[in-house]
């Protein structure tokens, strides 16, 4: 089993539409979580934490159920602007606690 | 401030060919970070620097794979030989310290071998 799973997509919504994804991660041990975003050949970059209460930044919406190893990420009224590869982020095993990257959800947001 | 710089952006070599990959991270930046990133998949952590010193190095194929940092800033990548299957991106990642939740990416190597 992979330490962090997703659904690889493609995803392609219309503008405007609400879309979620979702991660399952398989170190019960794991405490911190994350979304990363990566365009197109371009380097990830963090679009937010995730915490155990749930969070939201604008039109992002992060959860986290720690009995099920389950993260979801919620878009409403998607943006062209929006289309990349979403990719949940969890922090690994070992006393570094490094990252460890799903393989990311494709998200295209069409006119 | 400036962010991670990575060179060459670009390589293209034969396979049993040698490349090296030269990573320079934020300043100030204790930890620094090389992953592999293989078309449709994830980052996966190669090796992880703290200053000078390797923290974990567990998924670096090291019969063909090294990397060091010896003055604890910058850094090399090398792969010797080059195999087809080491077509990927490596991406430098850095932070202020281990363990920490944020990490900075460079803008990655593309490698394809032929």
């Amino acid at each position: 089993r992979k330490e962090v799973e997703q659904d690889p997509g493609p995803f392609n919504v219309p503008e405007g539409a609400t879309v979620a994804f979702n991660c399952t991660y398989s170190n019960s041990a794991s405490q911190s979580f994350f979304w990363y975003r990566q365009d197109c050949r371009k380097e990830p970059k963090l679009l937010m934490s995730v915490y155990s209460s749930g969070n939201e930044d604008g039109r992002f919406t992060a959860q986290l159920n720690r009995a099920s190893q389950y993260i979801s990420l919620l878009i409403r009224d998607s943006k062209l602007s929006d289309s990349a590869t979403y990719l949940c982020v969890v922090n690994g095993k070992g006393s570094a606690r490094q990252l460890t990257f799903g393989s990311g959800t494709q998200l295209t947001v069409l006119p | 401030e400036a962010g991670v710089a990575q060179s060459p952006r670009y390589k293209i070599i034969e396979k049993r060919q040698s490349v090296a990959f030269w990573c320079n991270p934020i300043s100030g930046h204790a930890t620094l970070y090389w992953y592999q990133q293989i078309l449709g998949q994830g980052p996966k952590l190669l090796i992880q620097f703290q200053n000078n010193g390797v923290v974990d190095d567990s998924q670096l194929p090291k019969d063909r794979f090294s990397a060091e940092r010896l003055k604890g800033v910058d850094s090399t990548l090398k792969i010797q030989p080059a195999k087809l299957e080491d077509s990927a991106v490596y991406l430098c990642a850095s932070s202020l310290r281990q363990g920490t939740n944020t990490i900075y990416f460079g803008e990655g190597s593309w490698l394809t071998v032929v």
